[in-house]
């Protein structure tokens, strides 16, 4: 199975920082990466597939890149709204689908 | 536009069995994946398994081989998870979430918890 490694798993950030969350797989996937967001006692919620589609609905401050084995979500204006759990996931080999540990971005 | 309904929290002794379903509405549910992906507390996302209606095969993860059962019922629209030989460590929300050709998870059920307890 593919394993995907996010870094770093936690850390604290203030209102209007860029931030970046980094997830690298343990072979090439090429752009087959989701984004999920989950906040506390919901259900996770796509924001970004083929590793820099963003899905309708989600603002434009979240953007993903990379291709191969490292990839990046970055959200460029935190907002209160933004802090929560993400989550990256591999379609390129199924079965399994593999998620990363998760990131949880926490008020500074 | 997809929308999964779960059905309701649970409370099952070790050793016995929990079946969990997810109800669709909207779309062509046969043509779609249901995948379950469970969250232990304070944990991450696991995928357990996922099934295609249409073909009512299902795969799984290996971890859980042998002791999930994923099957759909095309008249109801309706997808389920059974897990048995449960154990304190089967605590969890289970989640349903719907997935195309493209493998990525997009919309998910609200969730339901499990609550395995003597």
């Amino acid at each position: 199975a593919i394993r995907m490694t996010q870094s770093p798993s936690s850390f604290s950030a203030s209102t209007g920082d860029r931030v970046t969350i980094t997830c690298r797989a343990s072979q090439g996937i090429s752009s087959y990466l989701a984004w999920y967001q989950q906040k506390p006692g919901k259900a996770p919620k796509l924001l970004i597939y083929a590793a820099s589609t963003l899905q309708s609905g989600v603002p434009s401050r979240f953007s993903g890149s990379g291709s191969g084995t490292d990839f990046t979500l970055t959200i460029s204006c935190l907002q209160s709204e933004d802090f929560a759990t993400y989550y990256c996931q591999q379609y390129y080999s199924y079965p399994p689908l593999t998620f990363g540990g998760g990131t949880k971005v926490e008020i500074k | 536009q997809v929308q999964l309904v779960q059905s309701g929290a649970e409370v099952k002794k070790p050793g016995s069995s929990v079946k969990v379903s997810c109800k669709a509405s909207g779309g062509t549910f046969s043509t779609y994946a249901i995948s379950w992906v469970r969250q232990a507390p304070g944990q991450g996302l696991e995928w357990m398994g996922g099934i295609i209606p249409i073909f009512t095969t299902a795969n799984y993860a290996q971890k859980f081989q042998g002791r999930v059962t994923i099957t759909a019922d095309k008249s109801t629209n309706t997808a389920y998870m059974e897990l048995s030989s449960l154990r304190s460590e089967d605590t969890a929300v289970y989640y349903c979430a719907s997935h195309g050709s493209s493998n990525w998870f997009d919309p998910w059920g609200q969730g339901t918890l499990v609550t395995v307890s003597s």
